[in-house]
């Protein structure tokens, strides 16, 4: 079935450093992907839709110079935490489709420690 | 925008009883429902869905029905088993994927 990988799974970094986060649909084109972020015990915040070869749409509230989005082929879009800071730190998290009659699958998230 | 409900927020039940979860959406464009199971610390995974032109769909002991008219669909799990303990979240998606809304999760503990 789909899969959508996603790397790393888990990151530490030190406050004002640069993070990115790769998700890849391995056996399918992906020309939208989406990223959320996800608080403990909270639901699944959509953060921003990437697409393939145009810029990303973001949601309201979500700096997009802060959080870059680079969907450069179709089967790989990448955030970039810029300059983070502790509460930056969450579970972010990518999912992508084949098509518009196929499942949304997500990638296994990433753990983001800002210290 | 779209707008969805999700209830209960934690729900406990002894294994092997059924445990049921529902969810309300506000916009009559959404046509596709799916629904996630979440374990701690890793990806929503989907365990079935249910689209606008089907009332019920079943998948061995996991079933979804969908009430267009009152704009609610439910998740039914027959014989919890302790391993069905997760947090489970409904979406409504609409449009081919334009507007996809999460409900706000639901934790299931099945007591053994």
């Amino acid at each position: 079935g789909a899969v959508v990988s996603q790397h790393p799974s888990w990151v530490i970094c030190k406050s004002g450093t640069s993070v990115k986060i790769e998700c890849r649909s391995l056996d399918f084109q992906a020309t939208t992907m989406f990223w959320y972020r996800q608080f403990p015990k909270q639901s699944l915040m959509l953060m921003a839709t990437s697409n393939e070869g145009s810029k990303a749409t973001y949601e309201q509230g979500v700096e997009k110079d802060k959080f870059l989005i680079n969907h450069a082929s179709l089967t790989l879009s990448t955030l970039t935490v810029t300059s983070a800071h502790p509460e930056d730190s969450s579970f972010y998290i990518c999912s992508a489709y084949a098509n518009y009659n196929s499942p949304l699958h997500f990638g296994n998230g990433t753990r983001l420690t800002v210290t | 925008g779209e707008n969805v409900e999700q209830h209960p927020s934690t729900l406990s039940v002894q294994e092997g009883d059924s445990a049921v979860i529902k969810c309300t959406y506000s916009d009559s464009a959404s046509n596709y429902f799916p629904w996630y199971k979440q374990e701690l610390g890793k990806r929503p995974q989907l365990i079935i869905d249910i689209r606008s032109n089907v009332g019920e769909k079943k998948d061995q002991r996991i079933a979804v029905t969908l009430n267009k008219t009152a704009k609610h669909f439910s998740l039914h799990i027959t014989e919890t088993q302790p391993e069905d303990s997760a947090v489970y979240f409904c979406a409504a998606i609409s449009g081919g994927y334009q507007k996809v809304t999460f409900g706000t999760g639901t934790k299931l503990q099945v007591i053994p």
